[in-house]
């Protein structure tokens, strides 16, 4: 079953910030939602996480909606090692797996 | 991530093959999963571990068995390969959470398996 919705491909030019959404309508009360992108065929790397409030590190920023139907990564300056893959994921309600979708390819362009 | 390390990078083997891809972790997580990636799709989960003794299977489970030697190691087998069965296969770890759903999972670099 597909947790999340995220729009296939985005554009962003370098030095801007990359504003990537997601829709996760059916989430429940105690599931995260964890952003992760991809390289090439690179595995994985974990960007950020969060429940209700909003997140910051070093990486970016999660903002989720006061309904948590849906929520936003930010990268702040994007650069273009920031091309990338980039999936948005809650964990399952069997509390099990992640369920990883297709995600948006980010294509930072100078 | 260079804690999670998976062995070989690279494999061709033939149908009817047996193959084992392993996997070892440096992070003391007890959590370990096997994923594969098909072109243009995203991961889908095979087997996932939650200890030693725990074995659980995932989305997509037939024709892959895994073996946990270790709380550092987990393997993926795979007991006579067929083509539909090319892929990338990534491992990935996670600590125990007691009960939280929160489950930051680190993802080794992939080893990427074709199956004439």
């Amino acid at each position: 079953d597909a947790k999340t919705t995220q729009p296939p491909s985005m554009d962003c030019a370098e030095g801007r910030a990359a504003n990537l959404p997601c829709n996760h309508s059916t989430i429940s009360g105690n599931e995260y939602v964890y952003w992760y992108r991809q390289i090439h065929s690179q595995g994985p790397q974990y960007i950020i996480h969060g429940l209700k409030n909003n997140e910051t590190n070093e990486m970016a920023s999660l903002i989720i909606t006061e309904d948590r139907k849906s929520s936003t990564l930010i990268l702040p300056h994007a650069t273009l090692r920031d091309t990338a893959v980039y999936y948005c994921i809650v964990r399952s309600r069997t509390g099990n797996q992640f369920y990883f979708g297709t995600g948006t390819s980010l294509t930072v362009i100078p | 991530d260079a804690d999670v390390t998976q062995t070989p990078r690279n494999r061709i083997t033939k149908t009817g093959k047996r193959i084992m891809l392993e996997c070892s972790q440096t992070k003391g997580h007890d959590r370990m999963y096997w994923y594969r990636q098909d072109p243009g799709l995203g991961l889908r989960l095979i087997y996932y571990s939650f200890d030693v003794k725990d074995i659980n299977k995932g989305e997509i489970s037939d024709g892959y068995s895994v073996s946990r030697q270790a709380q550092a190691k987990f393997s993926l087998s795979l007991e006579s390969a067929i083509p539909n069965q090319t892929a990338l296969y990534f491992c990935a770890t996670s600590p125990s959470t007691s009960g939280s759903m929160e489950d930051t999972q680190y993802f080794g670099p992939g080893t990427r398996l074709t199956v004439l």
